[in-house]
């Protein structure tokens, strides 16, 4: 089956300490996305990456870092510098023709820092 | 400033009424306009894609329309029913890297 995988589902982590959240498709997507989810607030986009080895910082970028070596691919560090982490984080993917526009989620990875 | 707005407050609508969902957007000029649905916990699932030369759009119970001169989206669901009790969230195309800006989403409680 194809989709997008996340893990873990949930993460808990002490202040201070950097976090790497695993994002894989096997949907041969060019075009991958990081976003946030708080309450209220809806999706916020971290970071994407349309191409193998480039990436674009998104709204909120500051306290986050990425890469994508792999097409399947684009795992998400949320590094101490980062104020708030404590989110649920979300992964898309979707190809970049027309036509292709829909993204596909993953299930999620909920972060909790204390 | 670019702003999408949802209702944040919840729609509660009885089973077989038509639930109207309403996202207003100001300062974008979409190339298209996405709905998606969220259930609790999980990642939104895509539902429909609009474009910006498309005035209405249908899929079984569920109508769209799109109007870029009052720059609004509504999403109908007739005969609605408890399934479709969810949150659902419109995003945009701003009109530049192919990239989303999503709303905060408005939650639907569809009742017996």
């Amino acid at each position: 089956d194809g989709g997008i995988t996340q893990s873990p589902k949930y993460l808990f982590r002490k202040e201070g300490q950097n976090v790497t959240l695993s994002c894989e498709q096997n949907l041969n997507h060019d075009a991958m996305y990081w976003y946030r989810q708080d309450p209220g607030q809806g999706l916020r986009l971290i970071y994407y990456s349309q191409i193998v080895n480039d990436f674009q910082k998104g709204d909120i970028a500051e306290g986050y870092s990425v890469s994508r070596e792999k097409k399947e691919s684009f795992p998400l560090t949320v590094t101490s510098a980062q104020k708030n982490p404590t989110a649920f984080y979300l992964c898309a993917s979707n190809g970049v023709d027309r036509g292709k526009e829909e993204q596909y989620f993953g299930p999620g990875t909920r972060l909790t820092v204390t | 400033s670019q702003k999408i707005e949802q209702n944040s407050e919840a729609l509660n609508i009885q089973e077989g009424k038509t639930a109207t969902l309403t996202c207003n957007y100001t300062n974008y000029s979409p190339a298209y306009l996405q709905w998606y649905r969220q259930d609790p916990g999980r990642g939104p699932v895509f539902f429909l894609l609009i474009r910006e030369n498309e005035k209405e759009k249908r899929k079984e119970r569920l109508k769209v329309t799109f109007d870029t001169t009052l720059k609004q989206s509504l999403f109908h669901i007739t005969a609605s029913q408890p399934a479709d009790s969810a949150t659902y969230l419109c995003a945009l195309e701003p009109g530049t890297a192919s990239k989303l800006t999503f709303g905060t989403g408005t939650r639907l409680q569809v009742t017996l």
